[in-house]
C-alpha cells in the first residue's frame, strides 16, 4: 500500500531562515502528492499540492516539486516568518477509490 | 456552509458509552471521509463514503466502530462501548468527486473526543 514519510521533528527556525522539510512516498501507480498545515488551534489546511511527476506545487512563499526519480515532495521557502509556526504534514493520494495516506507532521517554530 | 463542519468540537465522555459524531460536508461534495488523529500524529484513515454507500471502511478499528451518510450528505461517526484508547480527534473531510487522484480533501476542525 502507499506510505509516507517525512522528517521528525519539531524544527526550530530563525525568522527569515530557509526551511525545508523532507518526504518521501511510497506508492502503486502515480499519486497526487499533498502538504498540509495546522495552525495552532485550527484544522487541517491544504498548502499545495502536485498532480503528476516535476510538478511544481506553490502557496504563500511555499514550494515543492514532485521528484519521480527519488519518490520526493520535499517543502521548502526561503525565508520563514514567525507566522508559519505549525505543523505539516505531507500526503499523498492514488486514483479511484485510494484514501489519502498522511506523515507523522513536522511541528516548526520559527522564532523572532 | 463555506466550509465542513463538524459537531461537537469536544465530547467528554466515560469509558463504556456511546457517542455520536456529525459531519455536515461541504455542498455538492459526493466523497466524504473519516479520520483519527492522535496526539503528535498525522491523521489516520477510518472509511470513505462515495455518495450514501461506504466505498472503503478498510480503517475501521473494530466493531465498536460504524458510520452511515443516509441521505449522501450529513455523515455520522458512531462509536460503541467507547474505551480509553478512542481519545484522540475525530476529522471529517469531503471532496467533490474522489474518483481521481487530484481530488483535493478539505477537512472540518474535527471532533476531540475525550474518554474518562
Amino acid at each position: 500500500g502507499n506510505s509516507v514519510t517525512q522528517m521528525e521533528g519539531p524544527v526550530t527556525l530563525s525568522e527569515e531562515a530557509f526551511l525545508t522539510i523532507n518526504c518521501t512516498y511510497t506508492a502503486t501507480g502515480y499519486p497526487s502528492l499533498f502538504w498540509y498545515v495546522q495552525y495552532p488551534g485550527e484544522g487541517l489546511q491544504l498548502l499545495l499540492k502536485a498532480t503528476k511527476a516535476d510538478d511544481k506545487g506553490s502557496n504563500k512563499g511555499f514550494e515543492a516539486t514532485y521528484r519521480k526519480e527519488t519518490t520526493s515532495f520535499h517543502l521548502e521557502k526561503g525565508s520563514v516568518q514567525v507566522s508559519d509556526s505549525a505543523v505539516y504534514f505531507c500526503a499523498s493520494k492514488g486514483d479511484y477509490g485510494q484514501n489519502f495516506v498522511f506523515g507523522p507532521g513536522t511541528r516548526l517554530s520559527v522564532l523572532p | 456552509g463555506a466550509g465542513v463542519s463538524q459537531t461537537p468540537s469536544n465530547k467528554v465522555t466515560e469509558k463504556g458509552k456511546y457517542v455520536e459524531l456529525r459531519c455536515d460536508p461541504i455542498s455538492g461534495h459526493t466523497a466524504l471521509y473519516w479520520y483519527r488523529q492522535s496526539l503528535g500524529q498525522g491523521p489516520e484513515f477510518l472509511i470513505y463514503f462515495q455518495g450514501t454507500g461506504a466505498a472503503d471502511d478498510s480503517g475501521l478499528p473494530n466493531d465498536r466502530f460504524f458510520a452511515v451518510r443516509p441521505e449522501g450528505s450529513v455523515s455520522t461517526l458512531k462509536i460503541q462501548r467507547t474505551e480509553r484508547g478512542d481519545s484522540a480527534v475525530y476529522l471529517c473531510a469531503s471532496s467533490s468527486s474522489g474518483r481521481t487522484s487530484t481530488d483535493t480533501q478539505y477537512f472540518g476542525p474535527g471532533t476531540r473526543l475525550t474518554v474518562l
